[in-house]
């Protein structure tokens, strides 16, 4: 099994510029989640699906949108990216509640 | 709020060594969640052990295994015989029941030398 499936691995934008990445899981689970990691600290949620069809903003959500297409995949947008957006993200889900997450293998995103 | 800290930003230790990592968490709930992951090179995250607050057994996974203080909120991983692919990036993360947002502390940087 494939697992949580993100594209791309890596992206450069220029600031302002719009993009989308996607994420998609093959586990038949309930809940999605993007987190942000920034070098020295831990990882930040920024948004997440508990369910297909309801999406919650995490720790971060400022400058960032979701849409949880069907309950295999969960996209990130970033409108007019921003330096400060310059993270390496991580998409995961999990059957629910309190239960492990299983993550992706990143995208690494740089805003010039 | 609740906070999770990692005191040692990086250890290393020898080949079939055994080796413990430090986390420590604040918090005011009594029911919660306790995770260890691991994140090698390749950059993907894994679980490695996952603790059940309200469970005083602390839980094992073959090499890996926790010493949960709940009164000292302390959370600490020993990994025996160690081995070179135990090499990783490893965090130590929060909880609460019913909720759906992990806690992270910033990591160790663990180094299996041969």
């Amino acid at each position: 099994n494939a697992g949580v499936t993100q594209t791309p691995k890596f992206q450069v934008l220029k600031t302002g510029q719009s993009m989308t990445l996607q994420c998609a899981q093959d586990m038949n689970h309930n809940s999605m989640y993007w987190y942000r990691q920034d070098p020295g600290m831990g990882l930040r949620l920024i948004y997440y699906s508990a369910s297909e069809g309801t999406t919650d903003k995490g720790e971060v959500p400022n400058g960032y949108n979701v849409s949880r297409l069907n309950k295999r995949e969960f996209s990130l947008r970033l409108e007019s990216a921003a330096p400060s957006q310059t993270s390496v993200y991580f998409c995961a889900s999990s059957e629910g509640l309190n239960e492990k997450l299983f993550f992706g293998s990143g995208t690494q995103l740089s805003v010039l | 709020a609740q906070t999770v800290t990692q005191s040692q930003p990086e250890m290393s230790v020898q080949e079939a060594e055994t080796v413990t990592l430090s986390c420590t968490y604040d918090t005011s709930e009594n029911n919660y969640y306790l995770f260890w992951y691991k994140q090698p090179p390749s950059r993907q995250m894994i679980l490695v052990i996952r603790q059940e607050a309200y469970k005083q057994q602390n839980a094992t996974e073959n090499r890996f295994s926790v010493n949960f203080q709940k009164a000292a909120k302390s959370f600490s991983l020993k990994i025996s015989d160690s081995q070179l692919g135990d090499t990783a990036m490893y965090f130590c993360a929060f909880m609460k029941l019913f909720n759906y947002q992990l806690i992270w502390g910033a990591g160790t940087k663990l180094i299996i030398k041969p």
